[in-house]
């Protein structure tokens, strides 16, 4: 398949531990925030969002922490499975910014067996 | 229901030639963006159509366009193509703005 990146940071991880993968956003005015994960040869797929008046917010297996003093953003996936394998991407926007995504550079997940 | 579809997946041309990809979003969504995704630069955000007006646009040159039809369908043109712009071209819907984005697969482009 195609490189999404081809020097991206790598967090490499065994098969049903927990990964944490942190994203910095760059707009203090950013309101609205989501986790995206691209597999090779593949379009971004969501996984989960949370607005700026959250701080936690939980899905299947993943959980989003948005820290707004420091600008920090975190995605946690529980029990890593070998098909959670892809690149992470945050991507931020602000009220009145329509679909027009920030998305930050990406966080390569490998799963080892 | 059928995801997004972007037409070609591939395609390869010369510097100096025109490009035109195509989006055929969700049934019932009539938001459509475009990204350019390239290793070096990452996720860039061109431009959005709602309703088959533009939006929002990014800080693409003029070379860039786009436009969206009365079903939502859009496309997307690059002119006096450059070496710089191989990239994968990604289309997205949304019902709405600021909703969840629905990504194709994207198409491929490279610049000889």
């Amino acid at each position: 398949g195609e490189s999404v990146g081809l020097h991206l940071p790598t967090l490499s991880v065994q098969e049903g531990d927990n990964s944490i993968i942190n994203c910095a956003y760059s707009n203090s005015a950013s309101d609205y925030f989501i986790w995206y994960k691209q597999e090779s040869g593949k379009g971004p797929q969501f996984i989960i969002d949370i607005r700026s008046n959250m701080d936690k917010r939980q899905g299947q297996r993943v959980t989003v922490l948005l820290n707004k003093t420091v600008k920090h953003l975190s995605l946690q996936i529980a029990a890593t499975q070998p098909g959670d394998s892809a690149v992470y991407f945050c991507a931020e926007n602000k009220s009145g910014g329509y679909n027009k995504l920030i998305f930050g550079a990406g966080t390569r997940l490998a799963v080892h067996p | 229901k059928a995801g997004v579809t972007q037409t070609p997946r591939y395609l390869i041309k010369t510097r100096g030639q025109q490009v035109t990809l195509s989006c055929s979003p969700i049934s019932g969504h009539r938001s459509v963006s475009w990204y350019q995704q390239t290793p070096g630069q990452g996720l860039q955000f061109l431009f959005e159509y709602f309703s088959e007006t533009q939006r929002n646009k990014g800080n693409f040159p003029g070379r860039f366009s786009g436009r969206q039809f009365s079903n939502s369908r859009s496309e997307m043109n690059v002119s006096t193509l450059e070496l710089g712009d191989s990239a994968l071209y990604l289309c997205a819907s949304s019902s709405d703005w600021a909703g969840e984005l629905f990504f194709g697969e994207g198409s491929r482009l490279t610049v000889l």
